[in-house]
């Protein structure tokens, strides 16, 4: 099956230090999402692309769908301690397998004040 | 934006009860509904697709027969852990899509089980 690999697996960063992070895959897909989940809750979706080549920010947030279709990244700019939580990237095949999603392991981020 | 709210957030109950976790799309209507199992710092582990008026997809490994789920409706899903014990207990969380092709999944708050 279908398998992403993010990285780094953790962070621990100063605030106001810019991050980023990536998932790759063997795999081709047409949607490549990024979400952020908070302890105890569900995960809440940052940014959404659909194109290959597409780069998209939402406030200090950046990510860009990969040329190949296989990879993503996601920037983060000058963190703040909110920041702080768990990020998931995640690849969907268009509508075929009614839309699942395979979703990589995560990347643990720790912001100190 | 689209929301998601499942219900209840946390459980807590005895062994051999089952335990009814909804899960509704408030705002779009969702042909899809996907139920997922989380372990402590651990990614999502997709148990089984809902769909709308037919019978759920389930992922290998996962027991049909002990997580039941039914999508009555075209904005609620439901999951019953039967006869539920300890090893049951989880956090587990629903997302729901809209139709359409650039419709990404939206997440419930989840709901954390604890079976005593």
């Amino acid at each position: 099956g279908q398998q992403l690999n993010q990285s780094p697996q953790s962070m621990f960063i100063q605030e106001g230090e810019d991050v980023s992070m990536n998932c790759t895959s063997s795999s081709i897909f047409n949607t490549w999402l990024w979400y952020k989940q908070d302890p105890g809750e569900g995960p809440v979706l940052l940014i959404a692309l659909y194109k290959a080549g597409e780069l998209t920010s939402n406030g200090r947030l950046t990510a860009q769908f990969g040329i190949t279709r296989k990879d993503s990244f996601l920037n983060i700019s000058a963190s703040i301690p909110s920041d702080v939580g768990i990020y998931f990237c995640a690849g969907q095949i268009g509508n075929t397998n009614a839309g699942k999603s395979t979703f990589g392991d995560g990347t643990t981020l720790t912001v100190k004040p | 934006g689209a929301v998601v709210s499942q219900h209840p957030s946390r459980v807590i109950c005895k062994s051999g009860t089952s335990v009814k976790i909804e899960c509704r799309s408030l705002d779009f209507q969702a042909t899809t509904m996907f139920w997922y199992r989380q372990f402590p710092k651990q990614s999502l582990m997709l148990m089984a697709t809902s769909n709308e008026g037919s019978k759920a997809t389930y992922e290998q490994g996962v027991e049909k027969d002990k997580f039941l789920i039914n999508h009555a409706s075209l904005t609620l899903s439901t999951l019953t852990v039967t006869s539920a014990h300890p090893e049951d207990s989880s956090f587990y969380i629903c997302s729901a899509r809209d139709t359409g092709p650039r419709t990404p999944q939206h997440f419930g708050d989840g709901t954390r089980l604890s079976i005593l």
